[in-house]
């Protein structure tokens, strides 16, 4: 079945550091992507998507785009915050069937001061 | 405001007794799901509806059950047939079943805890 692989955490970063986080995918046909943040004792809301090959979600400052040929979607920040702590989900919805969202294991980022 | 109400919040039961989550929606969305959460390993489907009266297991259906007899509401109930209840359950619902737009709007959650 399909599947998404986040990069390992726990990610440490200094105020106003750039940061990546990888998300690599497995996929039958061309699945929407996404990223989800999930501040401390919350649910998930979403951050940004992507529906189409090369396309570029964005949102508070982050982005990611949609790399068919590596079959990925790295979520960026130019310049990071104490508030960015959370957790970060990739995510990409099956196409083959009922509609379901397969999400990765999560990477847990800390921003200090 | 429209959104998702999960309760309780926080919820402690003893081995060998069924609890239930609720989950309402005003939303008026068609799609509804739950998911469990544990640490390191994402987020894994439970149960989903994508119309009322009608539900599918997802990868982890042993020992829940759920129903949905109104289209706001998808009660979620966990069994002593659960091995490991102990975890985070969020509920979401999504606009329509199907389609590849595949935005999932979740409740703030309930964290079991068997004793």
């Amino acid at each position: 079945g399909d599947s998404v692989t986040q990069m390992e955490g726990p990610v440490t970063l200094s105020e106003e550091a750039f940061l990546t986080i990888n998300c690599t995918y497995t996929a039958t046909g061309y699945p929407s992507l996404f990223w989800y943040v999930q501040y401390p004792g919350e649910g998930l809301q979403l951050l940004l998507k992507a529906t189409k090959a090369d396309d570029k979600g964005s949102n508070k400052g982050f982005e990611a785009t949609y790399r068919k040929e590596t079959t990925s979607f790295h979520l960026e920040k130019g310049s990071v915050q104490v508030s960015d702590s959370a957790v970060y989900f990739c995510a990409l919805n099956e196409i083959q069937g009922a509609q379901k969202l397969v999400f990765g294991q999560g990477t847990r980022l800390t921003i200090n001061p | 405001d429209g959104g998702i109400t999960q309760s309780p919040k926080y919820l402690f039961r003893k081995e060998g007794q069924n609890v239930t989550l609720s989950c309402e929606q005003n939303l008026n969305h068609d799609a509804m799901y739950w998911y469990r959460q544990d640490p390191g390993q994402g987020l894994r489907l439970i149960y989903y509806s994508h119309i009322v009266n009608d539900f599918q297991k997802g990868d982890i259906a042993e020992g829940y059950s759920v129903s949905r007899e109104k289209k706001e509401s998808f009660p979620l109930t966990v069994t002593s047939a659960q091995k490991n209840p102990t975890a985070f359950y969020l509920c979401a619902s999504s606009i329509h079943g199907g389609g590849n737009t595949g935005e999932l709007f979740f409740g703030e959650g309930s964290r079991l805890t068997v004793l």
